[in-house]
């Protein structure tokens, strides 16, 4: 069964202090491996694809990396405007098979 | 700028009511998606649809049925509301091939039913 285990589940940091979330995965075969943003209250903001081990994307404070079996969101520096739930997600090879998504890591940057 | 519009943002419903939850994007994609989200159990995918008047169960499917008679509308129905059906829901849409994955979200309907 194809699955996605994101930790710590609640991550509070303080302003500059840079930390990684991550994201465990099976699956059968991966096709890709997406990270979103959610605001309280708000659906959930696309940030990166990776499709590939060794892979990197950034985005200002944001990096993410994949593994064969992982991903790490890396944020550098965070600032307050930081603060949101961060998912992570699959999509595995196996046909038209939607996203399976992780549960996501809350994470809470104080000034 | 890419948009996905949910008709309602708060709704209060009485058990037994028939609940229609409308979303509508405007981007021409041809998947779209209707998870509920509730505290400590993530998303979870109800339905989903491919193409115009083609539908899959998700993982959690009962109590719900859909409806997608054009490319730009997928509609959730909550035939018999109950108590149970309390949650955020959520619906996404994305475009085919390779950037199937890359999911477009709406604000979200907060559905309480008392």
């Amino acid at each position: 069964e194809d699955q996605v285990t994101q930790s710590p589940e609640a991550l509070r940091l303080q302003e500059g202090e840079s930390s990684s979330l991550n994201c465990s995965y099976t699956v059968s075969g991966l096709r890709g491996l997406f990270w979103y943003r959610q605001d309280p209250g708000k659906g959930p903001e696309f940030l990166f694809t990776l499709y590939s081990a060794g892979e990197e994307k950034e985005k200002e404070r944001l990096k993410a990396t994949l593994t064969k079996k992982e991903s790490f969101l890396h944020i550098t520096a965070p600032k307050p405007e930081d603060s949101a739930t961060y998912l992570c997600a699959v999509q595995p090879y196996s046909g038209n098979t939607p996203l399976v998504f992780g549960k996501g890591t809350r994470l809470s940057v104080i000034a | 700028d890419v948009k996905v519009t949910q008709s309602s943002r708060y709704l209060v419903k009485r058990t037994g009511e028939k609940v229609f939850l409308e979303c509508v994007q405007d981007m021409d994609h041809e998947n779209m998606f209707w998870y509920r989200q509730d505290p400590g159990l993530g998303l979870r995918l109800i339905y989903f649809s491919y193409d115009v008047k083609m539908k899959e169960k998700g993982d959690i499917p009962e109590g719900y049925s859909v409806s997608r008679e054009k490319k730009e509308r997928f509609s959730l129905i909550l035939e018999s509301a109950s108590t149970n059906q309390t949650s955020m829901y959520l619906c996404a849409s994305s475009t085919g091939g390779g950037r199937a994955g890359e999911l477009f979200f709406g604000e979200g309907s907060r559905l309480t039913v008392l």
